[in-house]
């Protein structure tokens, strides 16, 4: 059962245009979301997280934006760079539902900005 | 800046043998995780460890998987007789403890390629 659902498996935009990475969950007890950008041969990075008592996170050209009554969420990334040019991975935990913050991820959307 | 640290970045072990997987979290990091991906599919979770304990595990972390913190500072994951399907990247991750802080994301090594042969 996939939890965390990332449909977009690969996503090409221009530079300097905005990128939509989507996320879809079906755990209603997952209240704090986290995006992480994955180079190959290196770890996943963090990107930028979001709780549930928000619906909207912006740290520089990343914004990420939740929508807990469709379990929703999306990454954006304006202007998109060639350097952003990752896989990009959602993840979902349940803090304050008792989990101990161990992620759940997405299968991840490969993004491919061209110059 | 502080890192997680994995070695070795790539191990070939033969089918039954045991390997063990090495990590450093980062040093005032209380939680620990091991991921893995397998080639072309996601990222799981297996492992958190937490006060010296297993904290959660996956249905994947059998009876063949193990986790130990030998030291105070290293954080290994223990395969005891491998299979070919444990062929994978494997992730070791460290965190603040969640609920107690606002940044609760996970920091990530660099992974440990496992094949198994």
């Amino acid at each position: 059962d996939q939890q965390v659902k990332q449909n977009s498996p690969s996503l090409s935009v221009q530079e300097g245009r905005i990128s939509i990475l989507n996320c879809d969950y079906t755990n209603s007890m997952f209240d704090y979301f986290l995006w992480y950008k994955k180079y190959p041969a290196e770890g996943p990075t963090f990107l930028i997280s979001i709780s549930s008592i928000k619906d909207k996170n912006e740290d520089g050209r990343f914004t990420v934006f939740l929508n807990k009554s469709a379990k929703h969420l999306s990454l954006h990334i304006v202007p998109s760079q060639p350097g952003d040019s990752a896989v990009y991975f959602c993840a979902a935990s349940a803090i304050y539902g008792g989990s101990q913050g161990n992620l759940i991820f997405g299968k991840g959307t490969k993004l491919s900005v061209k110059p | 800046e502080p890192e997680v640290t994995q070695t070795p970045s790539h191990q070939v072990t033969q089918m039954g043998q045991e390997v063990i997987l090495r990590c450093v979290p980062i040093s005032n990091h209380l939680y620990f995780y091991w991921y893995r991906q397998i080639l072309g599919q996601k990222v799981e979770f297996l492992v958190s460890f937490y006060n010296n304990e297993i904290s959660e595990k996956s249905e994947i972390f059998d009876d063949q998987f193990s986790v130990e913190r030998p030291d105070g500072s290293n954080f290994t994951l223990k395969i005891r007789s491998t299979k070919l399907e444990d062929s994978a990247m494997y992730f070791c991750a460290s965190s603040l403890p969640p609920r107690q802080t606002k940044n609760t994301e996970a920091f990530f090594g660099q992974g440990t390629r496992l094949t198994v042969v």
